[in-house]
């Protein structure tokens, strides 16, 4: 089983709809995790960063982590073209040593 | 503050030469790491360093070495490049529990 999980996609929504990716880890110890957006022939940059159960709100981003259920979401309101890219999730392990990385969900937004 | 920088951005080798990927961050930070990016495979760690002095194995250590020079700089090398290891590059570092920041990546193709 791998540490961090993603559906690699691709995930095509319409323009101005809510996007949602998904994301598991199996290591219960972690505690913080992070979403990056990648785009193509680029280094991942990070939009959003989580580490306690709920939810939290960044502009048109929703981070979700749910430890008892080791799943962190990421939802984008209001989707636009510039949001097609690869979202990838990743949580630190090893003792907050390590960030390790799913393998990344691509969004398309689609006029 | 140039974040982490990595040269070459572009390399072409052949089977069986050498190389050092370079790596240089100015934001003090404690931990760096390389990862490799193939398509479909997401970002796998290939060596980290928690702190200068230190260095640990990541997923994928097999066919590379590094070097932690001092708190800025983290090298790979290949010591004998094959095809397997054609790939984009990617450095990182980060501090405690903090996300991790990314340079522009290394491109290399082993012929």
């Amino acid at each position: 089983q791998k540490e961090v999980e993603q559906n690699s996609g691709p995930l095509s929504v319409p323009e101005g709809a809510i996007a949602s990716l998904n994301c598991t880890y199996s290591d219960r110890v972690s505690q913080s995790f992070f979403w990056y957006r990648q785009y193509s022939g680029k280094s991942p940059e990070l939009i959003m960063s989580i580490y306690s159960n709920g939810d939290k709100e960044d502009g048109r981003f929703t981070a979700q982590l749910n430890k008892a259920s080791q799943y962190v979401s990421l939802l984008i309101r209001d989707s636009q073209p510039s949001d097609s890219a690869t979202y990838l999730c990743a949580a630190l392990t090893g003792g907050g040593n390590k960030l390790t990385f799913g393998t990344g969900t691509q969004l398309k937004v689609e006029l | 503050n140039a974040g982490v920088t990595q040269t070459p951005k572009f390399q072409v080798l052949k089977t069986g030469q050498s190389m050092t990927l370079q790596c240089a961050q100015d934001m003090n930070h404690n931990s760096m790491y390389w990862y490799r990016q193939d398509p479909g495979m997401g970002l796998r760690l290939i060596y980290y360093s928690a702190s200068e002095g230190t260095t640990d194995k990541g997923e994928v250590p097999n066919g590379y070495n590094v070097s932690r020079l001092n708190k800025r700089e983290f090298s790979l090398r290949l010591e004998s490049a094959a095809p397997s290891q054609t790939s984009v590059y990617f450095c990182a570092s980060h501090f405690s529990t903090e996300t991790q920041y990314f340079g522009p990546g290394t491109r290399l193709l082993v012929l």
